[in-house]
């Protein structure tokens, strides 16, 4: 398969804990923000998002927690699965009325059995 | 079957060649979006396409070219005015999210792997 992350720093924990990805985002007035997984050799998926009025959204094991004052994006996976393993992007819209997502540099996840 | 479509996902070219990679989307989505993703990197905006007859440069469009001629299509084309053109390349669709009005998610399709040799 494809190998879109070769020199991305990883996150590996053993199946069943929890996990937590991290992104710093680059500008102050962003206000929505996207977290996508991208499984290798295929287009990133949707995964959760939120708006910049909010600190905390959750949904279905996935958690996104937004620290507005120091620039900083989480995403929290529960009880992680062998099928969480992959690239995980933090997207930010800048609102600078180009209307088009500003994608991190990308965190590999990967699962031990 | 709902969603956004590349083909074809492998494609070779020699250097020197235009090559148009096609996105296509049955989402009737207004806005479009070409990305390139490199190794180590995250996804570099190439062009978007707000509306149909009308298109933006991204943060990389040196080397690139575009069309929307309709709404459910928005071709790539790589000239050889492109100096590294080997890269993994996607197409994404989006849509005003109703309560938001100017906050768009994007849906991508499964993308194009480029080699230039």
């Amino acid at each position: 398969g494809e190998s879109v992350g070769l020199h991305l720093p990883t996150l590996s924990v053993q199946e069943g804990d929890n996990s937590i990805i991290n992104c710093a985002y680059s500008n102050s007035a962003s206000d929505y923000f996207i977290w996508y997984k991208q499984e290798s050799g295929k287009g990133p998926q949707f995964i959760i998002d939120i708006r910049s009025n909010m600190d905390k959204r959750q949904g279905q094991r996935v958690t996104v927690l937004l620290n507005k004052t120091v620039k900083h994006l989480s995403l929290q996976i529960a009880a992680t699965q062998p099928g969480d393993s992959a690239v995980y992007f933090c997207a930010e819209n800048m609102d600078t009325g180009r209307r088009a997502l500003t994608f991190g540099s990308g965190t590999r996840l990967q699962v031990q059995p | 079957d709902g969603g956004i479509t590349q083909s074809p996902k492998y494609l070779f070219r020699k250097e020197g060649q235009n090559v148009t990679l096609s996105c296509e989307q049955n989402l009737n989505h207004d806005a479009m979006y070409w990305y390139r993703q490199d190794p180590g990197q995250g996804l570099r905006l190439i062009y978007y396409s707000q509306i149909v007859n009308d298109f933006q440069k991204g943060d990389i469009a040196e080397g690139y070219s575009v069309s929307r001629e309709k709404k459910e299509s928005f071709p790539l084309t790589v000239t050889s005015a492109q100096k590294n053109p080997t890269a993994f390349y996607l197409c994404a669709s989006s849509t005003k999210i109703p309560i938001w009005d100017f906050i768009y998610e994007q849906y991508f399709g499964p993308g194009t792997r480029l080699t230039v040799t």
